[in-house]
């Protein structure tokens, strides 16, 4: 089984609808993040959680809020979207050992495709 | 400028050639520098790792940063068509304590055509 897995994998909705992107990981990871990637602007940080507790903005979190359900699941909502969301949107997860050196390995997910007309 | 640049190809090669990747950055301050390989309809995983100057290897695969001209490269050795992919590179600084932002770049789409 897939160790972050994202849901749903692929959705068209229409502007002005609240939709929700799910994430869950088996890694025991502490750290998650949602990114979106759009052709020639790489990924982008939308925001991340260091525990449950702690959630930040990311570089560009406008239009965009997220949830920690728990350590395992990471919600990214829109709460009314617009065209130019559409991306593709990934979750990933990283561990918190303490070492720095550790710290930048990313695991992704398969990705969320999302198409807002 | 953005901070870290790529050629997004696509850059195709025949099977068994050498490819070479590259990217430059502008920020003096990263320290670590990473390739991450994505291929279609999947998540970015890391492929290589490396901390400062110098080289690693890894089988097929060489990671060189010169930090003097800002410049990251991703060498392949005999290619193969299982390696066709788009190539990330990112990087980061190492505050004490706290996140570290990764900026990645665009990635660059190899096709080895066998």
């Amino acid at each position: 089984d897939a160790d972050v897995t994202q849901t749903p994998r692929n959705r068209i909705t229409k502007t002005g609808k609240r939709i929700m992107l799910e994430c869950s990981q088996t890694k025991g990871h502490d750290r998650m993040y949602w990114y979106r990637q759009d052709p020639g602007l790489g990924l982008r940080l939308i925001y991340y959680s260091f525990d449950v507790k702690d959630i930040n903005k990311g570089e560009i979190s406008d239009g965009y809020s997220v949830s920690r359900q728990a350590q395992a699941k990471f919600s990214l909502s829109l709460e009314s979207a617009i065209p130019n969301q559409t991306a593709l949107y990934f979750c990933a997860t990283s561990e918190d050992s303490g070492s720095h050196q550790v710290d930048n390995e990313q695991f992704f997910g398969p990705g969320t495709r999302l198409t807002v007309l | 400028q953005k901070e870290v640049e790529q050629d997004p190809g696509p850059l195709s090669v025949p099977e068994g050639a050498i490819v070479s990747l590259n990217c430059t950055y502008s920020n003096s301050a990263f320290q670590y520098f990473m390739w991450y390989r994505q291929y279609s309809r999947k998540g970015p995983e890391l492929l290589m790792y490396t901390y400062s100057s110098g080289n690693k290897e890894d089988g097929r695969f060489t990671a060189q940063v010169d930090k003097s001209s800002k410049y990251i490269s991703l060498f392949i050795r005999d290619s193969q068509p299982s390696d066709s992919a788009t190539y990330l590179c990112a990087m980061s600084v190492s505050p004490r304590g706290g996140y570290q932002k990764v900026t990645f770049g665009t990635g660059t789409k190899l096709q080895v055509i066998p």
